[in-house]
């Protein structure tokens, strides 16, 4: 069965304090590793997809990794309009369907 | 581009009527729509897979009499809450899996708004 966990639940950060954000993943045949973001009351916004280990995507000021068993959101130098809950989900060979971690509430103090 | 939207944003109404959800993928065509609901501080809950022109695919623990899905095109989906509960009330969100266009093949599902759905 494919599962997802994410670490830590919550993070608090001030403002330009860089960090990581993990998703950890086990998944028969990858077909995508994703990131979202989601703010309060809104829907998913789509940020990164990653198929292979080793690959490296940026927007901004986020950067995602991935590895055979995870993957990181790297965040540097936040600001403020950075909070928000990130969201990891992979899709696994033959399925339509996501599977996705609890998330990790992201709060950046000014 | 991958814009999906959902009508209305926010319901209320009363318990034991049917509600009815719409989700419409914009500027492209969805062959699988999926359906979600999330509760406070929670992750998405996956309700159903639904492909256009054919029966939808339920979750375990999802009553397909409850929560009727219609994917009638390829860029809309309805969700109807059938005999509505306080229990219902949740935030329920569509995502659309936009259709093979050319070479291009899309893994990624793009969600609309959400709908807030409080049964009194």
């Amino acid at each position: 069965e494919d599962q997802v966990t994410q670490s830590p639940e919550a993070l608090r950060l001030q403002e330009g304090e860089s960090s990581s954000l993990n998703c950890s993943y086990t998944v028969s045949g990858l077909r995508g590793l994703f990131w979202y973001r989601q703010d309060p009351g809104k829907g998913p916004e789509f940020l990164f997809t990653l198929y292979s280990a080793g690959e490296e995507k940026e927007k901004e000021r986020l950067k995602a990794t991935l590895t055979k068993k995870e993957s990181f959101l790297h965040i540097t130098a936040p600001k403020p309009e950075d909070s928000a809950t990130y969201l990891c989900a992979v899709r696994g060979g033959g399925a339509q369907k996501l599977v996705f971690g609890q998330g990790t509430r992201l709060t950046i103090n000014p | 581009g991958a814009v999906v939207s959902q009508h209305p944003s926010w319901v209320i109404c009363k318990s034991g009527t049917s509600v009815k959800i719409e989700c419409r993928s914009l500027d492209f065509q969805a062959t699988t729509m999926f359906w979600y609901r999330q509760f406070p501080k929670q992750s998405l809950m996956l309700m159903a897979t639904s492909n256009e022109g054919s029966k939808a695919t339920y979750e375990q623990g999802v009553e397909k009499d409850k929560f009727l899905i219609n994917h009638a095109s390829l860029t809309l989906s309805t969700l109807t809450v059938t005999s509505a509960h306080p229990e219902d009330s949740s935030f329920y969100i569509c995502s659309a899996h936009p259709r093979v266009s050319g070479s291009v093949v899309y893994n990624e599902q793009f969600f609309g708004p959400g709908t807030r759905l409080t049964v009194l």
